[in-house]
Formats: C-alpha cells, sequence, structure tokens
C-alpha cells in the first residue's frame, strides 16, 4: 500500500522558518515526482512546488519562489520542504503528494496533510 | 483570479446528471492533460480523473471527464449524496512553469 506521511508542521513567527518531512513507503520512491500543495483555512488548493523523481529538476509557484525549497533524499524515501521567511499567508495545510509519474502529470497520492501556522 | 476557472458551485438532486466545466488556454489545457480531484470536507484531496478522461482506480464509473481544445469538463451521472464535496481540476501550464489549480467548484446535492 502506498502510504505518504507529513510532519514537520507547526506554529512560527513571521519571518521564521520551518522544514516539512513526508515519508513515503510502498513504492520506489526515485521513480516518480513528488509535489506540495497546500490549502489556507477555507481556501482551494495551491500548488508549491514539485521535485523531478532523478532530483534532477524543480519547479515552484511564484508565491514561494525565493524563500521555499523542495528536496529529495531518495536513499531515505523522504521529500521535504524547506520552508524560509514565512509570512501570515503561508498559514495552511500542507500536502505531499506523489506524481503518477512524472512533474506534468497529475498527482494520484496524497497524504493527510500538516498545519502550519505563522503568528506572533 | 486562478489562471484556469472553473464554476464556484454547481447542484443536482439524486439521480441527475450534472458537470462541472473547467476552463484555460494554449499553455494549459490545451497543450497538457487535465486531472480532476475530489475534496470531502476535512480530507485530503483525492484524484478521480487523469489524462483528461482516465478514472482512478476505485472511483465509480459515473464520473468521467472531457477535454476539447482549452476547455475541460468532469460530468457525474446518477448522482449520489456522497458525491456532495469540493471538486478541482489542475494542469500544467507552460508559461507558469508548474500545476495551476481551478478556483474549485462546490457540489451540493439537494
Amino acid at each position: 500500500e502506498v502510504k505518504l506521511l507529513e510532519s514537520g508542521g507547526g506554529l512560527v513567527p513571521p519571518g521564521g522558518s520551518l522544514r516539512l518531512s513526508c515519508a513515503v513507503s510502498g513504492f520506489t520512491f526515485s521513480n516518480y515526482a513528488m509535489g506540495w500543495v497546500r490549502q489556507a483555512p477555507g481556501k482551494g488548493l495551491e500548488w508549491l512546488s514539485t521535485i523531478s523523481g532523478d532530483d534532477a529538476d524543480t519547479f515552484y509557484a511564484d508565491a514561494v519562489k525565493g524563500r521555499f525549497t523542495i528536496s529529495r533524499d531518495n536513499s531515505r524515501s523522504t521529500l521535504f520542504l524547506q520552508m524560509n521567511s514565512l509570512r501570515a499567508e503561508d498559514r495552511g495545510t500542507y500536502y505531499c503528494a506523489k506524481a503518477l509519474y512524472y512533474e506534468t502529470d497529475a498527482f494520484v497520492v496524497w497524504g493527510q496533510g500538516t498545519r502550519v501556522t505563522v503568528s506572533s | 483570479q486562478s489562471v484556469v476557472t472553473q464554476p464556484p458551485s454547481a447542484s443536482g438532486t439524486p439521480g441527475q446528471r450534472v458537470t462541472i466545466s473547467c476552463s484555460g488556454s494554449s499553455s494549459n489545457i490545451e497543450t497538457y492533460t487535465v486531472n480532476w480531484y475530489q475534496q470531502l470536507p476535512g480530507t485530503a484531496p483525492k484524484v478521480i480523473i487523469y489524462a483528461n478522461n482516465q478514472r482512478f482506480s476505485g472511483v465509480p464509473d459515473r464520473f468521467s471527464g472531457s477535454k476539447t481544445g482549452a476547455s475541460a469538463s468532469l460530468a457525474i451521472t446518477g448522482l449520489q449524496s456522497e458525491d456532495e464535496a469540493e471538486y478541482y481540476c489542475a494542469v500544467w501550464d507552460d508559461r507558469l512553469r508548474g500545476v495551476v489549480f481551478g478556483g474549485g467548484t462546490k457540489l451540493t446535492v439537494l
């Protein structure tokens, strides 16, 4: 069974940093692109970033470019999102997701999400 | 304002057929395949249609997807109360070099 488990969310002051992790199991991690999607309270889904399976390519939404960094450790089957210079508008639930295969494909498996609150 | 546009709401009675549209442009829907996600209240999204018209494993055949030019649609036939949820279309955008989600359509089963 394919599983994705996010961790690392929490309360952080504006300007602070957090590192989210997504531990996966049930598939060959390095064969698939992975991404992060967030959802602000009461709002829609917002794509943040995608990384190719071989770690060669990364893509970012303008809203987080330069502040967030996606990475992966294929030896540990873990996806990361380093979030710096956090703002109040970064508050929400952060989901990691597995692509069908490539970065342009659908996200076919999602984690349960981890909550991030940015407040002083 | 999202790059791809969905109606904010849709509704139908049990047994009816409803459709949800997703309108984009040459840099996204016209070029790449469209995916549809269902999000039940308080839960993570899940894919129901990928690559324009492919039902994901376990998705009832009441759900179907189609695409023409720069527009796509999700159709649900034989509407059931359990279909009440938020539905999102999503597609890769060449100009933005990333995924764009529609704003979501809240489906109400009357």
